[in-house]
Order: structure tokens, then sequence, then C-alpha cells
């Protein structure tokens, strides 16, 4: 089955910052790849998501990228501000015809004043 | 739209009892997934339904865990007997119509505590 793996388990940046999460996949028929966000004491929350025919998609302050021959991903998320500190976590999905997601094991961000 | 409805929010009880978690998808959503969340494992899926019937359960860690979807409406997760190891936020998730590469909306999620 699909294995995500995501790194950093931690990332402190100071407000202002960039930060970037990157996921790696195993299963090569994965095509879809959401990313969640999940604040403290809450449910996880889509805030962007890129299909295989895509390499790169952006949304305001937050960019996702897509590697399909190394099988990677990654989040950017610039100019960052307190309220963007939770733990994120990134996801694939192939066609199984049932939306089923693996997630990676999350990052917590914490963006300091 | 109301969302993804779960109950209880907090259920706290004792080992051996039995616990039955509920979960109310959005309204026209064809499949409903049940994760388990903790701190050591992450989000695990344990069982997905696609118009009512199960699809694979095979994320189910054992037999004292069963999951029913009587109708498109109302999803149960049972456990019992239920053990500490149980303990964890159990969330329910939906997706809007059949097909691959939809996203999942989650409810708020039960924090389940066996003492």
């Amino acid at each position: 089955g699909e294995n995500v793996e995501q790194h950093p388990s931690t990332l402190s940046v100071q407000e202002g910052d960039s930060a970037v999460i990157k996921c790696t996949y195993s299963d090569s028929a994965s095509n879809y790849f959401p990313w969640y966000k999940q604040e403290l004491g809450k449910r996880p929350q889509l805030i962007i998501d890129i299909r295989s025919n895509v390499g790169e998609k952006k949304d305001q302050r937050i960019a996702v990228t897509l590697n399909k021959t190394a099988k990677h991903f990654s989040l950017h998320i610039t100019e960052t501000q307190p309220e963007d500190s939770a733990v994120y976590f990134c996801a694939a999905s192939w066609d199984s015809g049932y939306s089923t997601l693996t997630f990676g094991k999350g990052t917590m961000l914490l963006v300091s004043p | 739209d109301a969302g993804v409805i779960q109950s209880p929010r907090h259920e706290v009880t004792e080992m051996g009892q039995e616990v039955t978690l509920r979960c109310k998808p959005i309204s026209g959503h064809n499949s409903l997934f049940w994760y388990r969340q903790t701190m050591m494992r992450g989000l695990e899926l344990l069982i997905y339904f696609n118009n009512n019937v199960p699809i694979d359960d095979s994320g189910m860690p054992e037999d004292r865990f069963s999951a029913k979807m009587p109708n498109a409406s109302f999803s149960t997760l049972k456990i019992q007997p239920s053990e500490p190891r149980d303990s964890a936020v159990y969330f329910c998730a939906s997706t809007p119509r059949e097909g691959s590469n939809q996203p999942q909306h989650f409810g708020d999620g039960t924090r389940l505590s066996i003492l």
C-alpha cells in the first residue's frame, strides 16, 4: 500500500518568514495530494490540493509543488502569521474509485510573533 | 451546509464498557470514512463506506471494533469491550460523490478516554 513520509515533524519560524513542509510517497499510482491544517483541538481542514496533471498550485500565501518523477510534493507558506500555527498533514490518494487517503504523520508549525 | 456532525464530542468511560460513536455525513455525500488519531500513530483510516456499504475495514484494529451505516445519513463506530489503549480522537469524514480524488470533509471528532 501507499506510504507517505513527512518532514520536518516540527518547524519554528519567525512571523513573516517562509515555511516549507515536504512529503514523499511510495506509490507511483497516486495522483491526488491534499494538504490539511489542524489547529489544536479542532478538525483537519483542507487548505489546498493538487492533482498529478499540475506541477504547482497557489492560493494567496500558500502554494504546493509536485514532482511526480521524484514522488515528492511540498507545501510553501509565505509571510507566515501567528494564526498559521497548527499541525499540517499531507496526504496521497490513488485512483481507487473511493478517494481513500494515506496521511503523513504531520508537521507542527509554530510561528512566533 | 451543517458539515459532518459527530457525537458525542467527549466520552469518558471505564474499561470494559461499550462505546458508541455517531456520525452524520454532509447531506448528499456518498462516501464516509472513520479515522482514529493518536500522537504515536497519527491519523489512521479504520473503515470506509460507499453508498452505505463497507468497502474496506482492514484498518479496524480488532474484533472489538465494529461499524455500521444503516442509511445515507448515519453511521456508528462501536467498541465493545473498550480498553485504555482505545483512547484517542475519532474522526468521521465524508466526500461529495463517488470516484477518486474528492476532498474529504471532517467532523469535529470525538475525544474518547477509557479509564
